[in-house]
């Protein structure tokens, strides 16, 4: 079955410590994002990659830091310097040219800062 | 207030009936979406209607666009208790991003 898969589903921070949160999709998909969920907003835009090399940053790159060396993955690191990091991470994906389609979207990471 | 407001926040209904929930918007879009998001899952696509689309269904689902009020609204019909979830909507304006609302909240209840 074709589909994004997000990775942990479950993951917990330090205080000064970097992760990563991994996304691999195998729907041939160019475009591939990240958004951030916070309880009772809807999503905001964290970076967005159109094609293998190449991503720009959304409206809330600060402290997260991707990179797309393969059409299928999409990782997000979460960096030091976001200083409020607890939120639920969302990646998605969708054809390119994308403005006709929908979404597709992983089951999400939880990260909770300890 | 952002692009893709959803109204109500949240809605609570008895099985079987219908619920109605609005998006409104600000700038002229190319489509918007709707999706439906389960308690701590991703989300899902239900539907996408273009800017010259007024009506639009997919089961039971029946979606409605106004450009002129910049608003839409996505009504689901005989509600089920699977159908508890979170909506959103969302409007894409033509570039790459798409804005999403806060979302409904629907409680259907058996």
């Amino acid at each position: 079955d074709g589909g994004i898969t997000q990775s942990p589903k479950y993951l917990f921070r330090k205080e000064g410590q970097n992760v990563t949160l991994s996304c691999e999709q195998n729907l041939n998909h160019d475009a591939m994002y990240w958004y951030r969920q916070d309880p009772g907003q809807g999503l905001r835009l964290i970076y967005y990659s159109q094609i293998v090399n190449d991503f720009q940053k959304g409206d809330i790159a600060e402290g997260y830091s991707v990179s797309r060396e393969k059409k299928e993955s999409f990782p997000l690191t979460v960096t030091s310097a976001q200083k409020n990091p607890t939120a639920f991470y969302l990646c998605a994906s969708r054809v390119m040219p994308g403005q006709e389609y929908g979404y597709t979207f992983g089951s999400g990471t939880r990260l909770t800062v300890v | 207030s952002q692009q893709g407001e959803e109204d109500p926040q949240a809605l609570s209904i008895q099985e079987g009936e219908n619920a109605t929930m609005n998006c409104s918007y600000k700038t002229s879009i190319n489509n918007l979406q709707w999706y439906r998001q389960n308690s701590g899952r991703g989300l899902v696509h239900l539907i996408l209607i273009r800017s010259n689309e007024r009506e639009k269904h997919s089961g039971r689902l029946r979606v409605t666009l106004d450009t002129s009020k910049k608003s839409s609204s996505l009504l689901i019909t005989a509600s089920r208790a699977a159908d508890t979830a979170s909506y959103f909507c969302a409007s894409n304006t033509g570039g790459f991003k798409t804005i999403f609302g806060a979302g409904t909240r629907l409680f259907v209840k058996a």
